[in-house]
């Protein structure tokens, strides 16, 4: 299995700030991919951040909102870019390992914007 | 397009009883992967199982197992003997194994195991 740290685990931010979220890896990884889980609902992928090149979004997920950087191939951070209360949600960071794809999810940032 | 249908919003089980989540998906893909994941209240992702699509036999993980039928394209998951800790919601997910690689989810389903 592999080790993945997200900080921060919670905040509580005010409309129209931003706040970046870190991912942490134990070890060297190809891809690191971001979701969110808005409240009572599933998983839904924003990006796949590629470490040097620029991220892949998903439809319905543009840059200017949730820039993301992938310096290296162990590290990664999601930007929720100008809150709205609508981001309240958790962000899960997750890597692929293994022959089968398995994804392995950091513990999440849950985010509250009032 | 892959999907991942649950059809169960939630799920009641009593403690040391075993429990069936149901999963079905559609894809046009011949090679993909099936994932179950648990999370509880405190909003991690928890692994627990996975069948390949071209695997024979059911998939186990300890008290986990997965009902595979791929020609009704389910992918039941089967918790026996069911915990007070099993209490959580529960994600389907599948992957396709060629090109790149998405994970898609299902909408989850609640379990609440009760003593």
């Amino acid at each position: 299995s592999a080790v993945i740290s997200q900080k921060p685990s919670r905040d509580i931010c005010q409309r129209g700030t931003s706040l970046t979220i870190q991912c942490q890896v134990d070890s060297q990884v190809t891809m690191m991919f971001w979701y969110r889980q808005q409240p009572g609902q599933s998983l839904t992928l924003i990006a796949t951040a590629n470490q040097g090149s620029e991220a892949t979004y998903e439809s319905g997920f543009v840059i200017d909102k949730f820039p993301i950087s992938r310096p290296n191939l162990t590290f990664s951070t999601l930007t929720v870019s100008n809150m709205s209360p609508e981001d309240s949600s958790i962000y899960l960071c997750s890597v692929a390992r293994g022959q089968t794809g398995e994804l392995f999810f950091g513990e999440g940032s849950r985010l509250t914007v009032l | 397009a892959q999907k991942i249908t649950q059809t169960q919003p939630g799920m009641f089980v009593q403690e040391k009883e075993a429990v069936t989540l149901d999963c079905t998906y559609d894809t046009s893909d011949p090679s993909y992967g099936l994932f179950w994941y648990k999370q509880p209240s405190s909003g991690e992702m928890i692994f627990l199982i996975y069948q390949g699509s071209y695997d024979q036999q059911n998939a186990t993980e300890g008290r986990y197992s997965l009902n595979f039928q791929k020609a009704r394209k389910s992918a039941n998951l089967v918790i026996s003997a069911s915990q007070l800790g099993d209490s959580a919601m529960y994600f389907c997910a599948m992957i396709k194994n060629t090109g790149f690689q998405k994970l898609v989810f299902g909408t989850g389903t609640r379990l609440l195991v009760s003593p």
